[in-house]
């Protein structure tokens, strides 16, 4: 079975400063992992995914995640946020394979104060 | 391309009616995927349907069912609704069933 725990449901930053979004997972198999992005009123867009090979994986508007392993870590990272990147954030893992299903975290609403 | 869509965009029904949601996948995309998110959580696993058969189903009751159309569209059909039931139905769709899975915009389904 494989789950996924998202820490801290709201997390809030200032424009400009760091985001960091954690995600740690608990998988019986190497995983697959994802980030996605949710705003009001839509569906989930994809913003990353690890499934082999380099560590440090690098997606779309200057996101980036890195897999730890020893850590069960999957933590999502912004050097800068900007006022569009207030939205939900839901951290996701599945089992490589066939018939791939994700299994979502509980998300985090990250909010950007001017 | 034209992303995921889903039809209809909201949906009002009352308990113990049925309904039917659809869903087109990315143009050659053979995979299609229905996920539940109930406000305030994640979305939870359905069904996964590739090549027109069932490929995975998630811990829902039988009122649950869908299929996939030889053009890979999908629907998905939930009897006897409950007031439970009131969530964003999502669809997603892959090139195949091992592959990164693209969402739409889902359907708002309210059950009063």
């Amino acid at each position: 079975a494989q789950s996924v725990t998202q820490l801290g449901s709201h997390v809030s930053v200032s424009e400009g400063a760091l985001v960091l979004l954690r995600c740690n997972y608990s998988s019986s198999v190497p995983p697959y992992l994802f980030w996605y992005v949710q705003y009001p009123n839509q569906g989930l867009q994809l913003l990353l995914k690890y499934t082999t090979g380099a560590t440090l994986v690098k997606g779309i508007n200057g996101f980036e995640a890195e897999f730890k392993k020893s850590e069960t870590s999957f933590h999502l990272t912004k050097p800068s946020a900007h006022m569009s990147d207030a939205a939900e954030y839901f951290c996701a893992v599945s089992s490589s394979g066939s018939a791939r299903q994700l299994t979502f975290g509980s998300g985090t609403q990250l909010t950007v104060l001017p | 391309d034209a992303g995921v869509t889903q039809s209809p965009t909201h949906l009002i029904k009352t308990r113990g009616q049925h309904v039917t949601l659809r869903c087109s996948p990315i143009s050659g995309h053979k995979s299609v995927s229905w996920y539940q998110q109930v406000l305030g959580q994640g979305p939870q696993f359905i069904f996964q349907y590739y090549e027109k058969e069932e490929r995975g189903r998630g811990n829902f009751p039988d009122r649950f069912s869908a299929r996939q159309f030889p053009n890979y569209s999908s629907e998905l059909n939930v009897n006897a609704l409950l007031l439970g039931d009131s969530a964003l139905y999502l669809c997603a769709s892959s090139w195949m069933t091992d592959d990164t899975q693209y969402f739409g915009p889902g359907t708002r389904l309210t059950v009063l």
